[in-house]
């Protein structure tokens, strides 16, 4: 089992570039999320989804759009990249049902936007 | 919305030190509570976690965790840190009927530990 994995693993943009991040998992999970790591501020959730062809936004969600077409898989894509967003970006991923199921991340995306 | 603190931003100690990250949320309810850790270039990966029984919980690589409901406390320890538990340590909540299962991050602390 592969797990949770995230392509690329870094990317430099141009500000109003646009780019998709993509993340896979192996594991039959229904649940994947999208955060991103700033310093000193942990990881903040930007959208996630409960199941194919739904998607719902977290706390940050705003200059992000995002896709699940397939369950395994779960994009996230800057429209217009903008400084603000250089950041790593952790993809994760969990079992329906119970709250106290783990999530299971993927090794991360570094992004820088100049 | 629930907001998860970890006091300490940054530890540094010897080996063989005792360790304790603190950990508080703001949650008056139920609670499910978590700690990850990132090793150096690695993803995050589960600790420990506590969602009823013992209050005291037993993890990978020797970590527990003692959770304390009157103190909304989650605090992280382990009696002799060795180099090997240099990392990041994540804190982390959630509620147990939340749709999507959506977790709340502390900060972090950054532990080094020297040799």
């Amino acid at each position: 089992n592969a797990g949770v994995t995230q392509t690329p693993k870094f990317r430099v943009l141009k500000t109003g570039q646009s780019m998709t991040l993509l993340c896979a998992q192996d594991m039959n999970h229904e649940y994947m999320y999208w955060y991103r790591q700033d310093p000193g501020m942990g990881l903040r959730l930007i959208h996630y989804s409960v199941g194919e062809g739904t998607t719902a936004k977290g706390e940050v969600p705003d200059g992000y759009n995002v896709s699940r077409l397939k369950k395994q898989n779960f994009l996230l894509g800057l429209e217009s990249a903008a400084p603000s967003q250089t950041s790593v970006y952790f993809c994760a991923s969990s079992h329906r049902g119970r709250a106290s199921y783990e999530q299971y991340f993927g090794p991360g995306t570094r992004l820088t936007v100049t | 919305a629930q907001s998860v603190s970890q006091h300490n931003h940054h530890v540094i100690l010897s080996e063989a030190a005792s360790l304790e990250l603190g950990c508080n949320y703001s949650y008056g309810g139920t609670v499910n509570l978590f700690w990850y850790v990132q090793y150096p270039g690695q993803h995050l990966q589960l600790l420990l976690k506590y969602f009823s029984g013992d209050p005291l919980v037993k993890g990978i690589k020797g970590f527990e965790a003692e959770f304390i409901k009157s103190k909304f406390s989650f605090n992280l320890r382990k009696p002799s840190v060795q180099w090997s538990d240099t990392a990041e340590y994540f804190c982390a909540v959630n509620l147990p009927n939340n749709a999507g299962n959506m977790l709340t991050f502390g900060g972090g602390t950054r532990l080094m530990v020297k040799p």
